[in-house]
């Protein structure tokens, strides 16, 4: 079974400034991990995915996210925080293997981008 | 034209109707997928379907059924709605590799006002 915390259900950050949206996950496998944006009105957009390989992941939009196994954490950041940045984050994780199908996602963090 | 369309975008109806979400895909995927989203809680897995015969339940199925009309199509119906059922639903479809990690890709939702 997997499970997914993320801490803080809002972040507000200044434009400009570092944007660190975190993700712990639990897993009895190894994990592939997902973080999704949702914008108002609009349905999830993958932002970026780690499988296997490289534990950095860059991801569309500036986003980066990094697999940490030893502290089972990927958080989501970025250097500099436009308006447009301003939505919901979510955190999801599936177990690796052949016929993962199941997405089990965190609660969603809503980040605000304050001028 | 969006790739996974759902209809209605928003229905209101009353407790005890019979109510049915419908989901269409162009992309050809074999996945789908019916999730719910209430504030607070991020998506939960209703039912998904990994092919026409193949139906399976998720985390919180009771209370809904579902019917895979053709790989395009994936309905959600509520038998008899009451009011926690009022949330937004999304559908989403993946496709699968063997081997592989398959990106759901995610209609713009439903939302469904029980009263």
């Amino acid at each position: 079974a997997q499970s997914v915390t993320q801490l803080g259900s809002h972040v507000s950050v200044s434009e400009g400034a570092l944007v660190l949206l975190r993700c712990n996950y639990s897993s009895s496998v190894p994990p592939y991990l997902f973080w999704y944006v949702q914008y108002p009105n609009q349905g999830l957009q993958l932002l970026l995915k780690y499988t296997t390989g490289a534990t950095l992941v860059k991801g569309i939009n500036g986003f980066e996210a990094e697999f940490k196994k030893s502290e089972t954490s990927f958080h989501l950041t970025k250097p500099s925080a436009h308006m447009s940045d301003a939505a919901e984050y979510f955190c999801a994780v599936t177990a690796s293997g052949a016929g993962s199908y199941q997405l089990t996602f965190g609660k969603g963090t809503k980040l605000s981008v304050i001028p | 034209d969006a790739d996974v369309t759902q209809t209605p975008r928003n229905r209101i109806t009353k407790t005890g109707k019979r109510i049915m979400l419908e989901c269409s895909q162009t992309k050809g995927h074999d996945r789908m997928y019916w999730y719910r989203q209430d504030p607070g809680l991020g998506l939960r897995l209703i039912y998904y379907s990994f092919d026409v015969k193949d139906i399976n339940k998720g985390e919180i199925s009771d209370g809904y059924s579902v019917s895979r009309q053709a790989q395009a199509k994936f309905s959600l119906s509520l038998e008899s709605a009451i009011p926690n059922q009022t949330a937004l639903y999304f559908c989403a479809t993946s496709d699968w590799e063997a081997g592989a990690v398959n990106e759901q890709f995610f209609g713009p939702g439903t939302r469904l006002t029980v009263l």
